[in-house]
């Protein structure tokens, strides 16, 4: 059974603080992903990875980087947070393949940031 | 561009058949997912569509029309606890990031 665990459920910072969400899959996935999402947007994909130390941006990358030091884990960080990434975090894994796979989620991280 | 569209809010009663709609305009295509997503909870997968056609599982059932851009997902006897967030995803390319819709929300009234 595919686990997909967050560091935090619920997240509360201040403007300007360097905030850090962590992401651990267990299942040996190559690619993760970071979405955030927010009410009438849907899921909107920051940043995700094919492997160890690569990343490629999304399509709201802005004001977040990534790490990927080790396969399992996935790192989003908020160099400087601000009020408008109040929203929800929710990371994915899949495996890589010929074809498509679904993504397996983890339970979001409500991040507010005041 | 990419653009994935689906109505914001559905209402049905307990025990009735519904139907969510999708549509998409997307840069390529391998594959159209469906998740359910409960208030304040993770997306799980439903089903996936890549070739035109009816896919049943259980009381969910996914069809997808390639010329027409265009999907559904099918939920049959309702119960309330299939009161959730439905989304619709495209993937534009093998293997890689998807293109999510906004959701729609169902609500199951007794």
């Amino acid at each position: 059974d595919v686990k997909v665990t967050q560091s935090s459920r619920y997240l509360v910072k201040r403007t300007g603080e360097k905030v850090f969400l962590e992401c651990v899959q267990d299942m040996d996935h190559e690619n993760m992903f970071w979405y955030r999402q927010d009410p009438g947007l849907g899921l909107r994909l920051i940043y995700f990875s094919y492997d160890v130390k690569m990343k490629e941006k999304g399509d709201i990358p802005e004001g977040y980087s990534v790490s990927r030091e080790k396969k399992e884990r996935f790192s989003l960080i908020l160099e400087s947070a601000s009020t408008n990434q109040t929203s929800m975090y929710l990371c994915a894994s899949s495996p890589r393949g010929a074809g498509s796979y679904e993504q397996y989620f983890g339970p979001g991280t409500r991040l507010t940031v005041t | 561009g990419q653009n994935i569209d689906q109505p914001t809010e559905m209402t049905a009663t307990e025990g009735a058949i519904v139907q969510i709609n999708c549509t998409y305009q997307t840069s390529g295509f391998n594959g159209l997912f469906w998740y359910q997503q409960h208030a304040g909870e993770a997306p799980t997968f439903l089903s996936y569509n890549v070739l035109d056609g009816l896919e049943e599982k259980g009381r969910f059932s996914s069809f997808l029309s390639r010329s027409k851009g265009y999907s559904y997902l099918l939920l049959k006897e309702l119960q309330m606890k299939d009161s959730a967030s439905y989304l619709c995803a495209v993937s534009p390319n093998y293997g890689q990031n998807f293109v999510f819709g906004p959701g729609t929300r169902l609500s199951v009234l007794p």
